[in-house]
């Protein structure tokens, strides 16, 4: 167990659906990272935030959001929803901005399957 | 654009023997990761390698990297059944990049 947490574990939605991703840091932790798996791209980096900034971006659509509150928890925003967006999210969370070559500690992990 | 690639991607072999996982990457860096993912699981922290010639060891698993020749490799000695998973490994600061993964499978 990495400590960090994500909810739901699994999601079906419809196309055109907007859902919510959430996810828990490991105490202590200030950045939170959000990662896409999938059967066709692999792992992709998503986006970044570290004490509520955003600070990374990858290959995240823009139909996608997200955000990290006060706590430091984060949310990962999916809207109009495509089949293709089926895939496997994750969170992961480091005690820096990571520019000194933190582990990245993964959560479970919330399995997304769009109808 | 950084890219990262693993070979083999598939790899099966018999408790007891040695083998070695490649990742090579296409930029630049002194930061290299190995993860472990268990099929329907999350990613496993294993190694974190940060300049060259770097080594660390945990258990069976041996990782090591040359940034000049932007190569790591992952080692395992007398392969156990336990050790069967999807293996990845990543380069970056912030935006990890994966490697495809490389599904070991070790038979008894």
């Amino acid at each position: 167990d990495s400590g960090v947490t994500q909810t739901p574990k699994h999601l079906i939605t419809a196309t055109g659906q907007r859902v919510t991703l959430r996810c828990s840091p490991r105490s202590g932790d200030l950045s939170v990272y959000w990662y896409q798996q999938s059967l066709d791209q692999g792992l992709q980096f998503l986006i970044q935030y570290y004490n509520g900034e955003e600070r990374a971006k990858g290959n995240i659509l823009e139909r996608f959001s997200a955000q990290q509150f006060p706590d430091l928890h984060s949310e990962l925003n999916l809207s109009s929803l495509e089949l293709g967006d089926s895939a496997l999210y994750f969170c992961a969370s480091s005690v820096g901005i990571n520019g000194g070559g933190e582990t990245q500690y993964f959560g479970p992990g919330t399995r997304l399957l769009v109808l | 654009e950084l890219k990262v690639e693993q070979n083999p991607l598939f790899l099966s072999m018999q408790e007891g023997k040695n083998y070695t996982i490649y990742c090579n990457y296409s930029t630049t860096s002194d930061r290299l990761y190995w993860y472990r993912q268990d099929p329907g699981k999350s990613l496993e922290s294993l190694f974190v390698l940060l300049s060259n010639g770097a080594v660390k060891q945990e258990g069976r698993l041996m990782a090591s990297l040359d940034t000049k020749a932007r190569l790591s490799t992952l080692h395992i000695t007398a392969a156990v059944h336990d050790l069967s998973a999807t293996y990845f490994c990543a380069v970056g600061a912030q935006k990890l990049v994966f490697g495809q993964g490389t599904r070991l499978t070790i038979n008894p």
